[in-house]
């Protein structure tokens, strides 16, 4: 049972590139986050998923997609990278009474 | 919006002794509350989940209070250890999850 994993750890871009980050739950969760942790910022919602199928905007969407086409999966796709988006992303799952359990983060650098 | 506030921002203790974070937030209408453990560099560690219906929980050393009618939550945890040495996050879910800041904490042994 490897509960939330999330592929890549590490990432470095140019700005302009595209990536995928890969989030993955074994725990049959119904809900599914992706959130962005920045120095003095704390953790900030990007992107939910309440369902396979499904997804929603959080606090800071802009500049990023998701999907959730399988129930265990939630990508996030940066279409054209940003400097400003140099962060560790966090995915987390969420299950009963939506207690979340977070994945290991993928520290991203946009040069 | 909800905003939630963690203070002290950073706590330094001797080995043994007890600790006391604590958590405010503005909007009582909320779902549940959570508290994480970070270790840095690390993801996020949920140590205890507590209903909108329930007045406090407990594992172990760790034990967290809610009052919704004052916006607070109360981390307590006691005789602490130079492993408990990390930044503890207070987060609330009105359906989706709202975060502090965290306290960073230190334990000196």
């Amino acid at each position: 049972n490897a509960g939330v994993t999330q592929t890549p750890k590490f990432r470095v871009l140019k700005t302009g590139q595209s990536m995928t980050l890969l989030c993955a739950q074994d725990m049959n969760h119904e809900y599914m986050y992706w959130y962005r942790q920045d120095p003095g910022m704390g953790l900030r919602l990007i992107h939910y998923s309440v369902g396979e199928g499904t997804t929603a905007k959080g606090e800071v969407p802009d500049g990023y997609n998701v999907s959730r086409l399988k129930k265990q999966n939630f990508l996030l796709g940066l279409e054209s990278a940003a400097p400003s988006q140099t962060s560790v992303y966090f995915c987390a799952s969420g299950g009963r009474y939506n207690e979340q359990f977070f994945g290991p983060g993928t520290r991203l650098t946009v040069l | 919006k909800q905003e939630v506030t963690q203070i002290p921002a950073a706590l330094s203790v001797p080995e043994g002794e007890n600790l006391v974070l604590n958590c405010s937030f503005t909007d009582s209408a909320i779902y549940n509350l959570q508290w994480f453990r970070q270790d840095p560099g690390k993801g996020l560690t949920s140590l205890l989940l507590i209903q909108s219906s329930q007045r406090e929980q407990t594992s172990g050393r760790l034990n967290a209070s809610l009052d919704k009618s004052s916006g607070r939550s109360t981390l307590y945890i006691a005789a602490s250890q130079p492993g408990d040495s990390a930044t503890y996050l207070c987060a609330v879910n009105d359906y989706k999850l709202s975060f502090g800041a965290g306290t960073t904490v230190t334990v000196r042994a």
